[in-house]
Protein backbone atom coordinates (compact mmCIF):
# COMPACT_ATOMS: atom_id res chain seq x y z
CA UNK A 1 0.00 0.00 0.00
CA UNK A 2 0.64 3.65 -0.57
CA UNK A 3 1.99 5.80 2.21
CA UNK A 4 3.06 9.28 2.85
CA UNK A 5 4.30 10.49 5.98
CA UNK A 6 4.86 14.47 7.17
CA UNK A 7 5.75 14.00 10.56
CA UNK A 8 6.03 18.10 10.87
CA UNK A 9 2.01 19.06 11.31
CA UNK A 10 3.33 22.99 12.24
CA UNK A 11 6.40 24.95 11.71
CA UNK A 12 6.69 28.68 12.19
CA UNK A 13 9.80 30.69 11.01
CA UNK A 14 10.59 34.13 11.28
CA UNK A 15 10.41 35.79 7.61
CA UNK A 16 14.13 35.32 5.86
CA UNK A 17 14.72 32.25 7.73
CA UNK A 18 14.94 28.72 5.70
CA UNK A 19 12.65 26.24 6.01
CA UNK A 20 12.59 22.09 5.17
CA UNK A 21 9.51 20.17 4.76
CA UNK A 22 9.97 16.56 5.49
CA UNK A 23 8.24 13.71 3.42
CA UNK A 24 8.79 10.37 3.85
CA UNK A 25 7.68 7.42 1.45
CA UNK A 26 6.27 3.72 1.03
CA UNK A 27 5.71 2.66 -2.62
CA UNK A 28 6.04 -1.58 -3.57
CA UNK A 29 6.46 0.19 -7.59
CA UNK A 30 9.77 0.14 -9.19
CA UNK A 31 9.01 3.77 -10.77
CA UNK A 32 6.81 6.47 -9.54
CA UNK A 33 6.79 10.22 -8.96
CA UNK A 34 6.50 12.32 -6.27
CA UNK A 35 4.52 15.38 -5.78
CA UNK A 36 4.35 18.96 -3.43
CA UNK A 37 1.30 20.83 -3.70
CA UNK A 38 0.75 23.97 -1.58
CA UNK A 39 -2.70 25.02 -0.13
CA UNK A 40 -3.07 28.60 1.41
CA UNK A 41 -6.32 29.78 3.30
CA UNK A 42 -8.25 29.56 -0.07
CA UNK A 43 -8.64 25.73 0.32
CA UNK A 44 -7.26 25.74 -3.69
CA UNK A 45 -4.09 23.01 -4.00
CA UNK A 46 -1.27 24.53 -5.83
CA UNK A 47 0.69 22.17 -7.82
CA UNK A 48 4.64 22.83 -6.94
CA UNK A 49 6.75 19.80 -8.36
CA UNK A 50 6.68 16.25 -9.76
CA UNK A 51 9.76 14.44 -9.68
CA UNK A 52 10.32 10.69 -11.01
CA UNK A 53 12.09 7.87 -9.14
CA UNK A 54 14.99 7.72 -11.78
CA UNK A 55 15.61 11.84 -11.59
CA UNK A 56 17.55 11.52 -7.91
CA UNK A 57 18.87 14.81 -9.32
CA UNK A 58 18.46 17.77 -6.44
CA UNK A 59 16.30 20.80 -8.19
CA UNK A 60 16.56 24.41 -7.17
CA UNK A 61 13.73 26.75 -8.56
CA UNK A 62 14.30 30.15 -7.71
CA UNK A 63 13.58 30.29 -3.68
CA UNK A 64 12.55 26.59 -3.74
CA UNK A 65 14.57 23.54 -3.71
CA UNK A 66 14.18 19.78 -3.35
CA UNK A 67 16.01 16.74 -1.92
CA UNK A 68 15.13 13.61 -3.55
CA UNK A 69 16.78 10.20 -1.77
CA UNK A 70 15.29 7.21 -2.84
CA UNK A 71 17.81 4.92 -0.30
CA UNK A 72 15.98 7.01 2.26
CA UNK A 73 12.49 7.21 0.81
CA UNK A 74 12.65 10.98 1.39
CA UNK A 75 11.44 13.73 -0.43
CA UNK A 76 12.11 17.04 1.59
CA UNK A 77 11.58 19.98 0.56
CA UNK A 78 13.13 23.84 1.39
CA UNK A 79 12.17 27.47 1.12
CA UNK A 80 14.62 29.92 1.11
CA UNK A 81 14.58 33.25 2.52
CA UNK A 82 10.98 32.77 3.39
CA UNK A 83 8.38 35.17 3.31
CA UNK A 84 5.04 35.67 4.29
CA UNK A 85 3.20 34.66 1.53
CA UNK A 86 4.83 31.01 1.99
CA UNK A 87 2.13 30.74 4.73
CA UNK A 88 0.21 28.06 3.73
CA UNK A 89 -0.24 24.54 4.58
CA UNK A 90 2.23 22.01 2.25
CA UNK A 91 1.06 18.60 1.09
CA UNK A 92 3.46 15.95 -0.24
CA UNK A 93 1.45 13.21 -2.53
CA UNK A 94 2.31 10.00 -3.96
CA UNK A 95 0.61 8.71 -7.07
CA UNK A 96 -0.39 4.91 -8.10
CA UNK A 97 -2.54 2.25 -5.83
CA UNK A 98 -6.45 2.32 -6.14
CA UNK A 99 -6.37 5.43 -4.51
CA UNK A 100 -5.09 7.21 -7.48
CA UNK A 101 -2.69 9.70 -5.65
CA UNK A 102 -2.17 9.39 -1.57
CA UNK A 103 -1.29 12.69 0.04
CA UNK A 104 0.29 13.39 3.55
CA UNK A 105 -1.29 14.76 6.23
CA UNK A 106 -0.23 18.00 5.32
CA UNK A 107 2.44 20.84 7.38
CA UNK A 108 1.20 23.44 7.92
CA UNK A 109 3.82 26.69 7.33
CA UNK A 110 3.38 30.33 9.38
CA UNK A 111 5.69 32.60 8.83
CA UNK A 112 5.87 35.29 10.81
CA UNK A 113 6.78 38.97 9.53
CA UNK B 1 -7.38 29.70 -19.97
CA UNK B 2 -10.03 28.85 -17.30
CA UNK B 3 -9.09 26.90 -14.25
CA UNK B 4 -11.22 24.65 -12.41
CA UNK B 5 -14.25 25.82 -11.20
CA UNK B 6 -16.66 24.60 -8.40
CA UNK B 7 -20.27 25.28 -6.99
CA UNK B 8 -21.69 26.19 -4.78
CA UNK B 9 -18.55 27.41 -2.37
CA UNK B 10 -20.48 26.74 1.31
CA UNK B 11 -23.01 24.41 1.55
CA UNK B 12 -25.28 23.67 4.79
CA UNK B 13 -27.13 20.32 5.18
CA UNK B 14 -28.76 18.19 7.55
CA UNK B 15 -28.72 14.57 8.09
CA UNK B 16 -30.30 12.33 5.86
CA UNK B 17 -30.41 15.14 2.83
CA UNK B 18 -29.00 14.70 -0.50
CA UNK B 19 -26.48 16.93 -1.86
CA UNK B 20 -24.85 17.49 -5.70
CA UNK B 21 -21.61 19.44 -5.60
CA UNK B 22 -20.12 20.77 -9.47
CA UNK B 23 -16.92 21.00 -11.12
CA UNK B 24 -16.08 22.03 -14.21
CA UNK B 25 -12.93 21.00 -15.07
CA UNK B 26 -9.99 22.91 -17.21
CA UNK B 27 -9.94 23.68 -20.47
CA UNK B 28 -8.10 20.61 -22.62
CA UNK B 29 -8.77 18.72 -19.63
CA UNK B 30 -10.53 15.06 -20.21
CA UNK B 31 -10.03 13.13 -16.14
CA UNK B 32 -11.74 14.39 -12.94
CA UNK B 33 -11.26 13.24 -9.69
CA UNK B 34 -12.63 14.04 -6.56
CA UNK B 35 -11.69 14.22 -2.61
CA UNK B 36 -12.79 14.49 0.48
CA UNK B 37 -10.43 17.00 2.74
CA UNK B 38 -11.56 16.94 6.44
CA UNK B 39 -10.63 19.14 9.29
CA UNK B 40 -6.62 19.05 10.08
CA UNK B 41 -6.11 15.90 6.75
CA UNK B 42 -4.99 15.57 3.68
CA UNK B 43 -7.54 15.01 0.79
CA UNK B 44 -8.76 11.47 0.81
CA UNK B 45 -9.44 10.17 -2.90
CA UNK B 46 -12.96 9.39 -3.40
CA UNK B 47 -13.26 8.50 -7.73
CA UNK B 48 -12.29 9.65 -10.26
CA UNK B 49 -13.76 9.99 -14.11
CA UNK B 50 -12.05 9.68 -17.30
CA UNK B 51 -14.58 10.34 -20.69
CA UNK B 52 -17.14 10.11 -19.09
CA UNK B 53 -16.48 6.93 -17.31
CA UNK B 54 -15.75 6.19 -13.09
CA UNK B 55 -11.68 5.44 -13.53
CA UNK B 56 -11.03 4.03 -10.12
CA UNK B 57 -12.52 4.30 -6.80
CA UNK B 58 -11.59 5.19 -3.22
CA UNK B 59 -12.78 3.92 0.20
CA UNK B 60 -15.80 5.29 0.10
CA UNK B 61 -19.71 3.79 0.30
CA UNK B 62 -22.02 3.52 -2.48
CA UNK B 63 -23.83 6.93 -1.37
CA UNK B 64 -21.34 8.89 -3.06
CA UNK B 65 -21.83 8.82 -6.32
CA UNK B 66 -20.70 11.02 -9.64
CA UNK B 67 -21.08 11.29 -12.90
CA UNK B 68 -19.18 13.07 -15.60
CA UNK B 69 -20.78 15.04 -18.80
CA UNK B 70 -19.36 15.24 -22.35
CA UNK B 71 -17.87 18.34 -21.93
CA UNK B 72 -16.09 16.77 -18.85
CA UNK B 73 -17.38 18.78 -15.97
CA UNK B 74 -18.56 16.62 -13.28
CA UNK B 75 -21.18 16.17 -10.17
CA UNK B 76 -20.38 14.46 -6.74
CA UNK B 77 -23.77 13.40 -5.67
CA UNK B 78 -23.79 12.04 -1.76
CA UNK B 79 -27.09 10.56 -0.39
CA UNK B 80 -27.93 9.68 3.48
CA UNK B 81 -25.58 12.77 4.28
CA UNK B 82 -24.09 12.13 7.42
CA UNK B 83 -22.39 14.30 10.25
CA UNK B 84 -18.92 12.59 9.53
CA UNK B 85 -19.60 14.13 5.70
CA UNK B 86 -18.57 17.47 6.79
CA UNK B 87 -16.01 18.49 4.97
CA UNK B 88 -14.08 20.23 2.33
CA UNK B 89 -14.40 18.72 -0.92
CA UNK B 90 -12.51 19.24 -3.85
CA UNK B 91 -12.20 18.47 -7.45
CA UNK B 92 -9.12 18.44 -9.33
CA UNK B 93 -8.76 17.86 -13.52
CA UNK B 94 -5.79 16.44 -15.16
CA UNK B 95 -5.20 14.99 -18.89
CA UNK B 96 -5.50 11.49 -19.44
CA UNK B 97 -5.44 8.59 -17.37
CA UNK B 98 -2.16 8.59 -16.06
CA UNK B 99 -2.36 8.93 -12.64
CA UNK B 100 1.30 10.55 -12.27
CA UNK B 101 0.52 14.14 -13.98
CA UNK B 102 -0.35 17.32 -12.03
CA UNK B 103 -3.64 17.74 -11.32
CA UNK B 104 -5.30 20.88 -10.96
CA UNK B 105 -7.58 21.95 -8.29
CA UNK B 106 -10.88 24.27 -7.38
CA UNK B 107 -11.29 26.20 -4.62
CA UNK B 108 -13.51 23.86 -3.41
CA UNK B 109 -16.97 23.08 -1.62
CA UNK B 110 -17.06 23.37 2.11
CA UNK B 111 -19.89 20.97 3.19
CA UNK B 112 -20.97 21.37 6.71
CA UNK B 113 -24.10 18.89 8.22
CA UNK B 114 -26.63 19.82 10.64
Amino acid sequence: AQKVTQAQTEISVVEKEDVTLDCVYETRDTTYYLFWYKQPPSGELVFLIRRNSFDEQNEISGRYSWNFQKSTSSFNFTITASQVVDSAVYFCALPGGYQKVTFGIGTKLQVIP
Amino acid sequence: ETGVTQSPTHLIKTRGQQVTLRCSSQSGHNTVSWYQQALGQGPQFIFQYYREEENGRGNFPPRFSGLQFPNYSSELNVNALELDDSALYLCASSVGQGDNQPQHFGDGTRLSIL
